[in-house]
């Protein structure tokens, strides 16, 4: 069975300072990998999407950067947090476009 | 563009009531449509999808039709439970890896 695990669950973090989110998908190979953003009672903004290792697709500019290590593997980070950050991060996978997207547990992010 | 537009932010409705949900979509081409459902603190979960082969999808006792005359994609439900009481998305795939999620309509079902 296909699993997603996300890290941290939560996080408080200062403005200014660095963050990174992690995302990791197992069993399944070559999955395309999404990042969304959800302002607290907002909708979900898709904020970067990756088909393969090494690369990635960034469909909004908040100020934050994304990478794939590995098949498995997806980092969202910044080297600095901004309050307009804050909000609950997901991280989700697909097997191709236009299926199911299978959404992780979400990081929530406060920035103060 | 692409966009989707849910105009319904809350609905409250009383259990065994009729729900029905708002969605209209614009894009070109012919994109495939999702209801996904998010309960609190979780993320969101497919409830239903729809492509233009099939028209129509239903999963739990919820329905959606796709129309492309009017380009909307309602989501129905006959007799609403105390459970289903959630915040449901109308989602675009347009087939480019980036989907687009509606705004969102928060039902909240009073027992």
């Amino acid at each position: 069975a296909q699993t997603i695990h996300q890290w941290p669950v939560a996080e408080i973090k200062a403005v200014g300072s660095p963050l990174s989110l992690g995302c990791t998908i197992k069993g399944k190979s070559s999955p395309n990998l999404y990042w969304y953003w959800q302002a607290t009672g907002g909708t979900l903004q898709q904020l970067f999407y990756s088909i393969t290792v090494g690369q990635v697709e960034s469909v909004v500019q908040l100020n934050l950067s994304a990478s794939r290590p590995k098949d498995d593997q997806f980092i969202l980070s910044t080297e600095k947090l901004l309050l307009s950050h804050s909000g609950f991060y997901l991280c989700a996978w697909s097997l191709v476009t236009n299926t199911e997207v299978f959404f992780g547990k979400g990081t929530r992010l406060t920035v103060v | 563009g692409n966009s989707v537009t849910q105009m319904q932010g809350q609905v409250t409705l009383s259990e065994e009531e009729f729900l029905f949900i708002n969605c209209t979509y614009s894009t070109t081409g012919y994109p495939t449509l999702f209801w996904y459902v998010q309960y609190p603190g979780e993320g969101p979960q497919l409830l239903l999808k729809v492509t233009t082969a099939n028209n129509k999808g239903s999963s739990r006792g919820f329905e959606a039709t796709y129309d492309k005359g009017t380009t909307s994609f309602h989501l129905q439900k006959a007799s609403v439970q105390e459970s289903d009481s959630a915040v449901y998305y109308c989602v675009l795939d347009p087939d480019t890896n980036k989907v687009v999620f509606g705004t969102g309509t928060r039902l909240q079902v009073l027992p």
